[in-house]
């Protein structure tokens, strides 16, 4: 069965630094991989998504994410982070059955001023 | 505008009550889903649809039940709320692909619900 883990559970970077979102899956053929945003209080914005092609894939607000197959690994990075990008951020992999996703557990971003 | 409500952002019921959230999309989307999401757990997947009046169970169904009678419209029905069932849920909706793969699923803003 398909997983995702987020090791971080929380992650507080100072506002102009820059952030890494660590993701892992566990799936046995080509991944369907998505970063999803939670503002507080809200429900799931889309950033970006992988489905095949150029491995490092740019979004919203300044995201992009890079797919190593070797790692198993669909990183989200920002070079230089907003105060408004304090928010949960979700991994999830499209399973093999149906249309579903898988979701990781989610990392919480703190901004400091 | 991709667009998908759902009728409460909070609700406080008893145990026992029967509690309806009602989720509506407005992009006719083929698939519908419910999720709860939890502290550290992340979201986790009670029901599905792919289809009006089809249904498929996700992870987590126990305790809970759907209807889905037009397409825009996907319920989640708790028969006899629990504590254990506070949380937040979550809709979403996404596309069909006939080829396979899968497609953006776009979120509701959540319903908090609260058991006593």
């Amino acid at each position: 069965a398909q997983s995702v883990t987020q090791p971080d559970i929380h992650i507080t970077v100072s506002e102009g630094a820059s952030l890494e979102l660590r993701c892992n899956y566990s799936y046995g053929a080509t991944p369907y991989l998505f970063w999803y945003v939670q503002s507080p209080g809200q429900g799931l914005q889309l950033l970006l998504k992988y489905f095949s092609g150029d491995t490092l894939v740019q979004g919203i607000k300044g995201f992009e994410a890079e797919f190593k197959r070797s790692q198993s690994s669909f990183n989200l990075r920002k070079p230089s982070v907003h105060w408004s990008d304090a928010a949960e951020y979700f991994c999830a992999v499209g399973a093999t059955y149906g249309q579903n996703f898988v979701f990781g557990p989610g990392t919480r971003l703190s901004v400091l001023p | 505008d991709v667009k998908v409500t759902q009728s409460s952002r909070y609700l406080v019921k008893r145990t026992g009550e029967k509690v309806f959230l009602e989720c509506v999309q407005d992009m006719d989307h083929e698939n519908m889903f419910w999720y709860r999401q939890d502290p550290g757990l992340g979201l986790r997947l009670i029901y599905f649809s792919y289809d009006v009046k089809m249904k498929e169970k996700g992870d987590i169904p126990e305790g809970y039940s759907v209807s889905r009678e037009k397409k825009e419209r996907f319920s989640l029905i708790l028969e006899s709320a629990s504590t254990n069932q506070t949380s937040m849920y979550l809709c979403a909706s996404s596309l069909s692909l006939t080829a396979g793969g899968f497609e953006t699923q776009y979120f509701g803003p959540g319903t908090r619900l609260l058991v006593l």
